[in-house]
């Protein structure tokens, strides 16, 4: 079975220092990975996707994860926040057989303060 | 439109009402998801469609909830007697075919009372 573990519910950080938000994940298969950014009253949206090709992973808005099969873990970073980075996000497991099925984590809300 | 379509935004409903929302996919995507948000929780997968059949409804908490979309764009989904623990935001997300990269709408939040 399929699972993520996001570590961290809400994380704070000021205005351009680095971003960390944890995950670890749990899988049968080998996994592929995503990364979903939720800004209020609008929709998920995808910042990254690992699917066993280059195991760091560069997605939208400067953001990049690094998958690393020995600590079951994909977190997610980004050098610098700005106040825009500051939403909910998800870290999402499927199988490779079937990304019509994502597990989603519970979620990380992450405030930038300016 | 450009995105994925969802409505109504918000409905608010009794215990024991029937609901349908309503999910307007991204033109000449074939694949279709539902899926539900609980407070302070990740979306859950409810049912898949690929073109006008659920491919996938093992997310379908039982059968008071239902899906269909008959011509293979629209989708709406159903949920008979509603009860309180139902009250979440129903998330639709569609996709130009299955393992391609999912595009979400907004929602619809739906309250229980």
């Amino acid at each position: 079975a399929q699972s993520v573990t996001q570590l961290d519910s809400h994380v704070s950080v000021s205005e351009g220092t680095p971003v960390l938000l944890r995950c670890n994940y749990s899988s049968s298969y080998s996994p592929s990975l995503f990364w979903y950014v939720q800004h209020p009253n609008k929709g998920l949206q995808l910042l990254l996707k690992y699917t066993s090709a280059a195991t760091l992973v560069k997605g939208i808005n400067g953001f990049e994860a690094e998958f690393k099969k020995s600590e079951t873990s994909f977190h997610l970073t980004k050098p610098s926040a700005h106040m825009s980075d500051a939403a909910e996000y998800f870290c999402v497991v499927s199988d490779l057989a079937g990304a019509n099925n994502l597990f989603f984590g519970t979620g990380t809300r992450l405030t930038v303060i300016p | 439109g450009a995105g994925v379509s969802q409505t109504p935004s918000n409905k608010v409903t009794e215990k024991g009402k029937y609901v349908e929302l309503r999910c307007d996919p991204i033109s000449g995507h074939t694949a279709l998801y539902w899926y539900r948000q609980s407070l302070g929780q990740g979306p859950e997968f409810l049912i898949y469609f690929q073109g006008t059949g659920a491919a996938d409804d093992s997310g379908l908490p039982n059968d008071r909830f239902f899906a269909v979309r008959p011509e293979g764009s629209v989708s709406t989904l159903k949920i008979q007697r509603t009860e309180r623990g139902d009250s979440a935001v129903y998330l639709c997300a569609s996709s130009q075919g299955p393992n391609e990269k999912l595009f979400f709408g907004s929602g619809t939040q739906l309250s229980v009372l």
